[in-house]
């Protein structure tokens, strides 16, 4: 058990709606990232906080947001879906987000979009 | 930028056999590197890392790696497979000394284990 809570484990919608992923990282940990695994591209980072400001970003669609809230879980928004946003949507977190920290990985959140 | 390159999209060995994953990355400065684990239907585990020091990096499960600056490469070995080994293992990278953690991923490797 890595400490990372991420739910829904599964979530199935249709193209066009809304979901929210949410993520509980670590108990100590303040820096929080988002990535997602599909077949086609592999394991992808998307975008980190630290302590609830945004810290870096990736190949994050603009149909897709997220947050970190006071009590330091977040929560990834995916809008406007489509079916290429199928894929397993991790979370992970470390405790100061710095390059030479281990990260602890969440076991996701399967979405499929139909 | 970094990249990693993983060579080998499958690896297959028999059980109590030297088990080699390879990776090779790119990176314009020292980078940090990271080999994880994982099973199906679970999330990413940290095997080892590398971040300074000891270029040797031992990790869980008997597995370790060796940083090679002049090979760019980090490559995974465990000297006896088991059959509980059987899983997808990634290499990654971030950039050293910035304040931010982006991982860079390899492709994986699936490692299967026979009897």
């Amino acid at each position: 058990d890595s400490g990372v809570t991420q739910t829904p484990k599964h979530l199935i919608t249709a193209t066009g709606q809304r979901v929210t992923l949410r993520c509980s990282p670590r108990s100590g940990d303040l820096s929080v990232y988002w990535y997602q695994q599909s077949l086609d591209q592999g394991l992808q980072f998307l975008i980190q906080y630290y302590n609830g400001e945004e810290r870096a970003k990736g190949n994050i669609l603009e149909r897709f947001s997220a947050q970190q809230f006071p009590d330091l879980h977040s929560e990834l928004n995916l809008s406007s879906l489509e079916l290429g946003d199928s894929a397993l949507y991790f979370c992970a977190s470390s405790v100061t987000g710095e390059g030479n920290q281990p990260q602890h990985f969440g076991d996701g959140t399967r979405l499929s979009i139909l | 930028a970094q990249s990693v390159t993983q060579l080998g999209s499958h690896v297959s060995v028999s059980e109590g056999a030297l088990v080699l994953l390879r990776c090779n990355y790119s990176s314009s400065v020292p980078p940090y590197l990271f080999w994880y684990v994982q099973y199906p239907n679970q999330g990413l585990q940290l095997l080892l890392k590398y971040t300074t020091g000891a270029t040797l990096v031992k990790g869980i499960n008997g597995f370790e790696a060796e940083f090679k600056k002049s090979e760019t490469s980090f490559h995974l070995t465990k000297p006896s497979a088991h059959m509980s080994d059987a899983a997808e293992y990634f290499c990654a990278v971030t950039r050293g000394g910035t304040s931010y953690g982006k991982l860079t991923f390899g492709q994986g490797t699936i490692l299967t284990v026979h009897p």
